[in-house]
């Protein structure tokens, strides 16, 4: 079964500084996508970046860079220098070998503290 | 700038009602989702369509039925509205095959069951 898990319900983290967003992943596929969106207040779901399973180098998109590791199943979220435009709800996703389907975490409530 | 809309932004209805809730993309995306959020549970995908007249149950398909006629519109039925199923609901759509195909979400649908 795909199961995507968050455990970080709600996180704080100081202006400027970096914060890590935590993911695990549980698939039998060998090919297989990693996602990161946002949510802010407003509601919109905006795409941050993606990782391949085959990917050898981790993503990154401007302050944002994924920490896939592999073997522990893990697809961790990086974001420096935070900015209090940052404060929004997170979610992990994955897209398995049903290239249609994508499975959502539950979310993490990122605040950003001036 | 490529869009996925939904119907309404705010929908308040009675309970044993008949709810459309309306979905259109401009992308010529093959796959089409309705996902419910709830707090806490992250998005559930609830059905999803990979072509016109094509659909496939997610997680909780329960309560609702769905309906592709045309590629860029997929509708989200709620046969009879019951108070449960009081949620935010969104619409994403995606391109098929691999790589970072991610999704694409309209802005969401609160919807109210009095």
């Amino acid at each position: 079964a795909q199961k995507i898990t968050q455990t970080q319900p709600g996180m704080f983290v100081q202006e400027k500084e970096a914060v890590t967003l935590d993911c695990t992943y549980d698939t039998s596929d060998q090919s297989y996508g990693l996602f990161w969106y946002k949510q802010p207040s407003s509601g919109e779901m905006i795409f941050l970046i993606y990782q391949g399973s085959y990917d050898e180098q981790n993503a990154t998109e401007g302050r944002y860079s994924l920490n896939f590791q592999k073997a522990r199943k893990s697809a961790n979220l990086v974001i420096s220098a935070s900015q209090l435009g940052d404060s929004a709800m997170y979610f992990c996703a994955m897209r398995g070998h049903n290239f249609n389907k994508f499975y959502f975490g539950s979310g993490t409530k990122l605040n950003v503290k001036p | 700038d490529v869009k996925v809309t939904q119907s309404s932004r705010y929908l308040v209805k009675r309970t044993g009602e008949k709810v459309f809730l309306e979905c259109v993309q401009d992308m010529d995306h093959e796959n089409m989702f309705w996902y419910r959020q709830d707090p806490g549970l992250g998005l559930r995908l609830i059905y999803f369509s990979y072509d016109v007249k094509m659909k496939e149950k997610g997680d909780i398909p329960e309560g609702y039925s769905v309906s592709r006629e045309k590629k860029e519109r997929f509708s989200l039925i709620l046969e009879s509205a019951s108070t449960n199923q009081t949620s935010m609901y969104l619409c994403a759509s995606s391109s098929g095959g691999t790589g970072s195909n991610e999704q694409f979400f309209g802005p969401g649908t609160r919807l109210t069951v009095l």
